[in-house]
């Protein structure tokens, strides 16, 4: 069975500055990897997806993921964060191959501060 | 329609009382899946239907909870003899068939007084 660990669990950053959010996934086979945003009040929602392919993945929002098999992870990336991007992000991995259940992980609250 | 539906949105239920939860996936999506959303917690699989298949209802707590879907549509969550470690939100996805990427729903907020 696949598991998912993101390490960050709360991450709080002014405007304007940098992301990267963990996500490590355990599983020895083909995997598809996404990730969900949740902001405040509202129902998730895709940011990104990696099926194969480019690993370097570009989702909505200015937000991007790289896959990177040797490590097992699929961090996600922003540049230059927006007030309007505090929520709650979740990483996901199922596996095609077998059970299509995608596994989530525990979530990382992201705030930022104007 | 447009998106997957959950009704109630919320509900408050005295603890010993059973509960149903209902969920509308997007038309045409084949696969549909339960989750539980408990503070800090992240996102707990509770069942899994496919199509005609037998759901995998690996995920499931205990026998108090059991879930049907009709007719390859609608789906019923049901919890007997709620207790207040079942307060959470409880969240339904659906997805086309392969499972290349899931639309969840709003959720319904179950808290157990």
């Amino acid at each position: 069975a696949q598991s998912v660990s993101q390490h960050n669990h709360h991450v709080i950053l002014s405007e304007a500055a940098s992301l990267e959010l963990g996500c490590n996934y355990s599983y020895g086979g083909t995997v598809n990897l996404f990730w969900y945003v949740q902001y405040p009040g509202q129902h998730l929602q895709l940011l990104l997806k990696y099926f194969s392919g480019d690993p370097l993945v570009k989702g909505i929002k200015g937000f991007e993921a790289e896959f990177i098999k040797s490590k097992f992870s699929f961090n996600l990336r922003k540049p230059s964060v927006q007030w309007s991007d505090t929520a709650e992000y979740f990483c996901a991995v199922n596996a095609p191959g077998g059970s299509y259940i995608p596994t989530f992980g525990r979530g990382t609250s992201l705030i930022v501060h104007p | 329609g447009a998106g997957v539906s959950q009704s109630p949105s919320n509900k408050v239920t005295e603890k010993g009382k059973d509960v149903e939860l209902r969920c509308d996936p997007i038309s045409g999506h084949t696969a549909l899946y339960w989750y539980r959303q408990s503070l800090g917690q992240g996102l707990e699989f509770l069942i899994y239907f496919q199509g005609n298949s037998a759901p995998d209802k690996s995920g499931l707590p205990s026998d108090r909870f059991s879930a049907e879907r009709t007719g390859g549509s609608v789906s019923t969550l049901t919890i007997q003899r709620t207790q207040q470690e079942d307060s959470a939100v409880y969240l339904c996805a659906s997805s086309p068939q392969g499972a290349y990427g899931y639309t969840f729903g709003s959720g319904t907020r179950l808290t157990v007084v």
